[in-house]
């Protein structure tokens, strides 16, 4: 149990356009959905907090108006990169934790977007 | 920002040996886990350990946490080439459930 996937597992867009990359629990529900950023060799940065019905929790330094969060259903969370840029480009992940966790930190990461923007 | 710091940057070993390696923290936390990242994909947890716990097996995993040294190590023993990967350190605190990953380790195993 705890899967998690993500869609698309990779993307190419033209520079200008928008992108979204759908989040899912397939087998639980996730109160909290967490969306990270990775670049080539390095760690992955949190990009932002998302909990079912509310607005996103955005980390210092990252944009809410161009990185759209959206976290609609427990098995569903959304991430739209809009007007994208080649600086955008990047290995875009999602984790969710499960609303009956035991632990704390328990979370369960999908396999990885990877945007590239020409 | 960034609150693990592993070392070393990249460990080139040969089927058999062991590999170890090292995460630092900044400040106190609830958990200290490890996960395993293959090359362009995403992030298998491996181990989760508790701040009152000192060490914790698991397979051919052995992880240590020093919470008065702010440090915590990872030990694989009679590596594999499968075990290439890159290895992640991801610090918890109390009542959040974010996580804050450390920069990571690139371990390669050589046939």
């Amino acid at each position: 149990g705890a899967v998690v996937s993500q869609h698309p597992s990779w993307v190419i867009c033209k520079s200008g356009t928008s992108v979204k990359i759908e989040c899912r629990s397939l087998d639980f529900q996730a109160t909290t959905m967490f969306w990270y950023r990775q670049f080539p060799k390095q760690s992955l940065m949190l990009m932002a907090t998302s909990n079912e019905g509310s607005k996103a929790t955005y980390e210092q330094g990252v944009e809410k108006d161009k990185f759209l969060i959206n976290h609609a259903s427990l098995t569903l969370s959304t991430l739209t990169v809009t007007s994208a840029h080649p600086e955008d480009s990047s290995f875009y992940i999602c984790s969710a934790t499960r609303a009956s966790g035991r632990a704390y930190n328990e979370q369960f990461f999908g396999p990885g977007t990877r945007l590239t923007v020409l | 920002s960034q609150q693990g710091e592993e070392d070393p940057q990249a460990l080139s070993i040969q089927e058999g040996e062991n590999a170890t390696m090292n995460c630092s923290y900044k400040t106190s936390i609830n958990n200290l886990q490890w996960y395993r990242q293959n090359s362009g994909r995403g992030l298998v947890h491996l181990i989760l350990i508790r701040s009152n716990e000192r060490e914790k097996h698991s397979g051919r995993l052995r992880v240590t946490l020093d919470t008065s040294k702010k440090s915590s190590s990872l030990l694989i023993t009679a590596s594999r080439a499968a075990d290439t990967a890159s290895y992640f350190c991801a610090t918890g605190n109390s009542g959040y459930s974010t996580l804050t990953f450390g920069k990571g380790t690139m371990l390669l195993v050589s046939p």
